[in-house]
């Protein structure tokens, strides 16, 4: 179980717009920043939002983050083939269920 | 560029430990500290722990207190993560990742299988 919920699954089409929600509570998502993942299976995750909406060099801008209250959402336009994989979401917690905390991930299907 | 390698799968018995290593390169290994974290199969991540380097402060989940130590070697850059213990839950792709954290710099992941 984890402390940050994600959808276990999402999908879209060739070019479409898809999003990945992630929701917290006041500890986490609601006081400290978010982190969003990309993980190919039996890989290494790779950072692509930090800071909520930041996009580390050489993250397309395809990939967008926002955050509102206690839940945050990553987007990605114009979806490609090799978007297909796990994404995952992250937070500082400041309860006893830190100090990081993730969600469960989200597999993102590319139809 | 920061490297970080990771020792090579393991399987256990339930009840034996595991020690798993990360060798750092490419920075000065004492200006920031590891994390570990753990991937079931099919499941999410799941942080486990941190150490400091430059002091080897330790902070540990309270899932995994009380079976885990993390330590490092500042003569080879290395960070280790020993699982005493170990029960068939613990079955598990684990990752080191550097400070600061979450961020860039994981290692490449050790499976870590627990059966009889």
């Amino acid at each position: 179980q984890s402390v940050l919920t994600q959808p276990p699954s999402a999908s879209g089409t060739p070019g479409q717009r898809v999003t990945i929600s992630c929701s917290g509570s006041s500890s986490n998502i609601g006081t400290n920043y978010v982190y969003w993942y990309q993980q190919f299976p039996g890989t290494a995750p790779k950072l692509l939002i930090s800071g909520d909406n930041q996009r580390p060099s050489g993250v397309p801008d395809r990939f967008s983050g926002s955050k509102s209250g206690t839940s945050a959402s990553l987007a990605i336009s114009g979806l490609r083939s090799e978007d297909e994989a796990d994404y995952h979401c992250a937070a500082w917690d400041d309860s006893l269920s830190g100090p990081v905390v993730f969600g469960g991930g989200t597999k993102l299907t590319v139809l | 560029q920061v490297q970080l390698v990771q020792s090579g799968a393991e399987v256990k018995k339930p009840g034996a430990s595991v020690k798993v290593s990360c060798k750092a390169s490419g920075y000065t290994f004492t200006s920031y500290g590891f994390n570990w974290v753990r991937q079931a199969p099919g499941q999410g991540l799941e942080w486990m722990g941190r150490i400091t380097t430059y002091n080897g402060n330790t902070k540990y989940s309270q899932k995994v207190q009380g079976r885990l130590t993390m330590t490092t070697d500042t003569s080879t850059s290395t960070a280790y993560m020993e699982l005493r213990d170990l029960r068939s839950d613990d079955t598990a792709l684990y990752f080191c990742a550097r400070d600061p954290f979450p961020g860039h710099y994981w290692g490449q992941g050790t499976l870590v299988t627990v059966s009889s």
